[in-house]
């Protein structure tokens, strides 16, 4: 059975500081990883998806990479905001359907002005 | 554009009383729809899946049911609430093979 953890559970940085979210997952056979963006009490925006077969993927500053073989992912982002202030979720997608995805529980990140 | 809708935004309700959540797409046809919950300190957890109208999987045991009326539309509920059954809900579609958008959400407080 997939289990998706994050650690660690809360971040809190300086603005301007570039950071990295860690994903870990015990089940190497995925279909492909997601890292969403939740604000408080809304729904999710999905940021990155990597492909089982592909290394890492950017978009602006956000760099999500996969490593298979160890059950790792990473969130990395650069020049952090206040804007960036949410709490970021990592899933991992078994099997075809994408929508049945394990999410882990998140990690809670603070960027102060 | 492909756009969800989920409501209400917030409910609260007293235990033993029905439950129904709704959530509609649109801008597309025959989407894979979910229902997922998120309940304080745990994960989203999966709890329905639909593949097409009338067809509803079920991921784990619980007091919730799902129905899929119409193609768009995908209804939660519940005959009578638990206190477990806090939490917020949320309803997604699968946009074709790459991503999974979520709706708004919907945040049901059992008293």
């Amino acid at each position: 059975k997939q289990e998706v953890t994050q650690i660690p559970a809360a971040l809190s940085v300086p603005e301007g500081e570039n950071l990295v979210l860690n994903c870990s997952f015990t089940d190497s056979a995925i279909y492909n990883l997601q890292w969403f963006r939740q604000d408080p009490g809304k729904g999710l925006t999905s940021l990155l998806l990597i492909q089982s077969s592909q290394r890492e993927q950017t978009s602006g500053r956000l760099n999500a990479s996969l490593d298979k073989s160890s059950g790792r992912s990473t969130l990395y982002i650069a020049a952090s905001q206040p804007g960036d202030s949410a709490t970021y979720l990592c899933a991992a997608s078994q099997g075809g359907s994408q929508g049945n995805l394990i999410f882990g529980k998140g990690t809670k990140l603070s960027v102060k002005p | 554009s492909q756009t969800i809708h989920q409501w209400p935004a917030t409910l609260v309700q007293p235990v033993g009383s029905p439950l129904s959540l709704e959530c509609t797409v649109e801008g597309t046809s025959n989407p894979n729809l979910y229902w997922y919950r998120q309940a304080a300190g745990r994960g989203l957890q999966l709890l329905f899946y639909s593949v097409g109208i009338g067809q509803i999987s079920s991921e784990v045991p619980q007091n919730l049911s799902a129905s899929r009326p119409q193609d768009r539309q995908f209804i939660l509920s519940s005959k009578k609430l638990l206190l477990s059954d806090s939490g917020f809900y949320l309803c997604a579609w699968l946009a074709g093979p790459k991503k999974l958008f979520f709706g708004s959400g919907t945040q049901l407080s059992v008293l």
